[in-house]
């Protein structure tokens, strides 16, 4: 049984520009989570998809978008890069669409943003 | 989401010290969850409670369930130095009071041999 992986493991980009993180799910997960960790901070949520759609969504701009592949796989596309986007950007797979116990549960390393 | 209250900041204690951490909601929760991060990791499961007043343990990791569902706390015994790290509450709201979990500003966790 495969885990969270998630690339790249680390980005430079600049301020502006447009990134596109990468994640696939721990194997019999359909339920992707996106989280944002800035330094100091415990994550954040941004969203979730269930079975390729959004069903939940943090207080992030519309700037952050996502998609949920078939195959459970996901992106994470932040457009127009602020310096405040920099962060560990982690996501998490789970079995059920997130109502009922996450012990499921399994984050990925996460990816770090640096925005210069 | 809200970010919970979760103290102390940091510890930084002598291995064979037990330690004690806590974490406070303004609203409830039905899952409290208590995670553990190295550097360069994403957060591990230690410990999960799905019920006011549960009392949960994991090999030296002890935790609880607060009976008013809006705290939690986490117990170490007998520090080692690989205990060392940030600790992490985590609380899930009822249904339909959204998916996302709540996260703590996390305990950073020092152990000197």
């Amino acid at each position: 049984e495969t885990g969270v992986t998630q690339s790249p493991t680390h980005l430079i980009k600049t301020r502006g520009q447009q990134v596109t993180l990468r994640c696939s799910s721990q194997s019999g997960h359909n339920t992707v989570s996106w989280y944002q960790q800035a330094l100091g901070q415990g994550p954040q949520f941004i969203f979730q998809y269930y079975r390729e759609e959004e069903n939940g969504r943090g207080n992030f701009p519309p700037r952050f978008s996502g998609l949920q592949f078939p195959n459970y796989s996901s992106e994470l596309n932040v457009n127009a890069l602020e310096l405040d986007d920099s962060a560990l950007y982690l996501c998490a797979s789970s079995l059920q669409g997130g109502g009922l116990g996450n012990y499921g549960y399994t984050f990925g390393s996460g990816t770090r943003l640096t925005v210069v | 989401g809200q970010q919970l209250n979760q103290s102390p900041q940091s510890m930084f204690i002598q291995e064979g010290e037990d330690v004690s951490m806590n974490c406070t909601s303004s609203s409830i929760f039905n899952t409290w969850l208590w995670y553990k991060q190295d550097p360069g990791e994403g957060p591990v499961l230690l410990i999960a409670l799905y019920k006011a007043g549960e009392l949960t343990s994991n090999g030296r990791l002890t935790a609880q369930f607060g009976i008013t569902r809006k705290d939690s706390f986490l117990n170490i015994s007998a520090s080692i130095p690989s205990d060392v790290g940030i600790y992490f509450c985590a609380g899930q709201p009822p249904p339909g009071s959204g998916y996302a979990l709540n996260f703590g500003k996390g305990t950073s966790l020092l152990v000197t041999p």
